[in-house]
């Protein structure tokens, strides 16, 4: 089955403690995509990848480290969470003139 | 880069009537626009998509119309149901690559 898996789904942290999820996608995209997800903000893209070791950074990169190193991952790395970081976040990969297949979503708290 | 507007935020119609949510996109060189439904606790999800070199696509209850010359785009669904009520983004995209998101539309279909 096609399908983007993000990991962990929920995950509640305290500020300063480096944490890391995970994104894994099956369809041999090219593309992939982090966002965040705030009432009234939409989707709000942090990072993306052209291909591997081809990251840049979107609307909201600050606070964010992205890897790609395997076609297939695609991390999203917070080296110090603050709470203004609490929020959903999407991972998303595509191919040309393919939508963006989602994962499930991460809620992140940070207190 | 590309910026996407969406209107309305939000929107309540009664069930069976119809509902039109109308974007707006920047860049010129865009040519793919999808349009996603997000359910409570879920991923977005494609609806439907249309692309640069076509004005209108109707899949069931639910169209999408493309005007290029005034980079406008919108979803219409007709006859609508409960289980239609969520949030709505449109997306504007370069061949797949990089999608910019509109703000989302929450729908309420009352009964």
């Amino acid at each position: 089955e096609a399908q983007v898996t993000q990991n962990p789904r929920y995950l509640i942290t305290v500020t300063g403690k480096k944490l890391t999820v995970t994104c894994s996608q099956n369809m041999n995209h090219e593309y992939m995509s982090w966002y965040r997800q705030d009432p009234g903000l939409g989707l709000r893209q942090i990072y993306y990848s052209m291909n591997v070791e081809v990251t840049d950074k979107g609307d909201v990169p600050e606070g964010y480290k992205v890897s790609r190193k395997e076609k297939r991952n695609f991390p999203l790395i917070l080296e110090s969470p603050s709470p203004n970081q609490t929020s959903l976040y999407f991972c998303a990969s595509s191919t040309t003139n393919t939508e963006a297949f989602f994962g499930q979503g991460t809620r992140l708290t940070v207190v | 880069g590309e910026n996407v507007e969406q209107h309305p935020s939000t929107l309540s119609v009664q069930e069976g009537d119809s509902a039109v949510i109308k974007c707006t996109y920047s860049d010129s060189a865009s040519n793919y626009f999808p349009w996603y439904k997000q359910e409570l606790g879920k991923g977005p999800q494609l609806i439907i998509d249309i692309r640069s070199n076509v004005g209108e696509k109707k899949d069931q209850r639910i169209a999408v119309t493309l005007n290029k010359t005034a980079k406008h785009f919108s979803l219409h669904i007709t006859e609508t149901q409960p289980e239609d009520s969520a949030v709505y983004f449109c997306a504007a995209s370069y061949y797949g690559q990089n999608f910019v998101f509109g703000p989302g539309t929450r729908l309420s279909v009352l009964p």
